[in-house]
């Protein structure tokens, strides 16, 4: 079945070590997203890819870095991970060749805590 | 002041009760209108879509839009203790423009 899928759904770190997030998906979409989803803030984009070529910066990007590997791999890096990274992080994707061309769809969260 | 305006709850009501969640917004250029659902410690899935203004049905939920008043509605019909979860608006003004999001709203239906 088409599908989101990130690994790993939870990880504890510690102050400084470098964290990579993965994310693939089955559903052929071009576009791909990474959230983080705090208490009262809701979700903010980090980063976000309309192809394998394109990277673009979201509304808190500052200590994040992504790589696009291919159309169905996008992962996201910590490079020095703090306690304030502390969230659960969402991968998402979206098609723009359907007339709902914004409609996302989510993978199932990776919950991160930072020591 | 935020983009999206979305109020928290907690909102708790007995089951079978209609349930109404809400959003404003101050973007008008605002064209197309999501709901999410969020299962505690689960990703957000897709639960309606609409563009522009109108309602739109599916089976117990129906999502309403009013761009003159800058406001969307998710009516729930005969709530069921499975609908309880957080409910996420989101919208965009097309064109492959990115989704803003509400905070969220925490809705338990009760037995």
């Amino acid at each position: 079945d088409a599908d989101v899928t990130q690994t790993p759904r939870n990880r504890i770190t510690k102050t400084g070590k470098r964290i990579m997030l993965e994310c693939s998906q089955t559903k052929g979409h071009d576009r791909m997203y990474w959230y983080r989803q705090d208490p009262g803030l809701g979700l903010r984009l980090i980063y976000y890819s309309f192809d394998v070529k394109d990277i673009n910066k979201g509304e808190i990007s500052d200590g994040y870095s992504v790589s696009r590997q291919a159309q169905a791999k996008f992962s996201l890096s910590l490079e020095s991970a703090i306690p304030n990274q502390t969230a659960l992080y969402f991968c998402a994707t979206s098609d723009p060749s359907t007339p709902s061309t914004d409609t996302q769809y989510f993978g199932p969260g990776t919950r991160l805590t930072v020591l | 002041q935020k983009e999206v305006e979305q109020d928290p709850g907690p909102l708790s009501v007995p089951e079978g009760a209609i349930v109404s969640l809400n959003c404003t917004y101050s973007n008008s250029a605002f064209q197309y209108f999501m709901w999410y659902r969020q299962y505690s410690r689960k990703g957000p899935e897709l639960l309606m879509y609409t563009y522009s203004s109108g309602n739109k049905e599916d089976g117990r939920f129906t999502a309403q839009v009013d761009k003159s008043s800058k406001y969307i509605s998710l009516f729930i019909r005969d709530s069921q203790p499975s609908d309880s979860a957080t409910y996420l608006c989101a919208m965009s003004a097309g064109g492959g423009n990115k989704l803003t999001f509400g905070t969220g709203t925490q809705l338990k239906v009760e037995l």
